[in-house]
């Protein structure tokens, strides 16, 4: 199975700051499978972005994805206080469709 | 609006059976794969199993191979997940998930959960 390895585990930044999540695979995500999820506790998760680089509907151009191969970013351009929850990557190209650890993004 | 309503979750003893449903709303069901992914407590979302439309394909982790089965019924707008041989790592919030519509396997929209518990 494709391994995905989420860094850091833990981002702490204020509000206005930039975020960087790295998300890199064991082996190539099959054509560029890969989503990023935001998940916030007692809600069910929300996709942000797929095929590594879309924007999923009603997602604010503040997110946006990069990468291909076994390197991927998610990049938030300017956090805003709804923005801190945890982050997940996952690929969904190979089964079984694998998530990484998560990324969680809290207030410094 | 799309709507994913899971139930039957529970507490269970080791060894034994559960079946949970998701109840679907608010869009053609039988036009989109889904999926199951669980949250054990303090965990991170793992991905269970999956299955197209029409059935026809089926995919689950190795964890729960040959334990669960995953199955659905576009009559009843229906997803099902029937698990036995529960053991405790089992435990976990389970969700079930739409795949985006013209999607491969990303995920658009997510129940709230069903809380499946494995005690003695």
């Amino acid at each position: 199975e494709i391994v995905l390895t989420q860094s850091p585990g833990t981002l702490s930044l204020s509000p206005g700051e930039r975020a960087t999540l790295s998300c890199r695979a064991s082996r190539s995500v099959s054509s560029n499978y890969l989503a990023w999820y935001q998940h916030k506790p007692g809600q069910a998760p929300r996709l942000l972005v797929y095929g590594a680089s879309s924007r999923a509907a009603g997602v604010p151009d503040r997110f946006s994805g990069s990468g291909s191969g076994t390197d991927f970013t998610l990049t938030i351009s300017r956090l805003e206080p709804e923005d801190f929850a945890v982050y997940y990557c996952q690929q969904y190209g190979t089964s079984p469709f694998t998530f990484g650890p998560g990324t969680k993004v809290d207030i410094k | 609006e799309v709507q994913l309503v899971e139930s039957g979750g529970g507490l269970v003893k080791p060894g034994g059976s559960l079946r949970l449903s998701c109840t679907a709303s608010g869009f053609t069901f039988s036009s989109y794969g889904m999926h199951w992914v669980r949250q054990a407590p303090g965990k991170g979302l793992e991905w269970v199993s999956s299955i197209i439309p029409s059935s026809t394909f089926i995919y689950y982790a190795d964890s729960v191979r040959g334990r669960f089965t995953i199955s659905r019924d576009n009559t009843k707008s229906s997803l099902y997940l029937q698990m036995s041989s529960l053991r405790a790592e089992d435990t976990a919030v389970y969700y079930c998930a739409r795949v985006r519509e013209r999607g491969f396997a990303e995920l658009d929209f997510w129940g709230q959960g069903t809380l499946v518990t494995v005690s003695s």
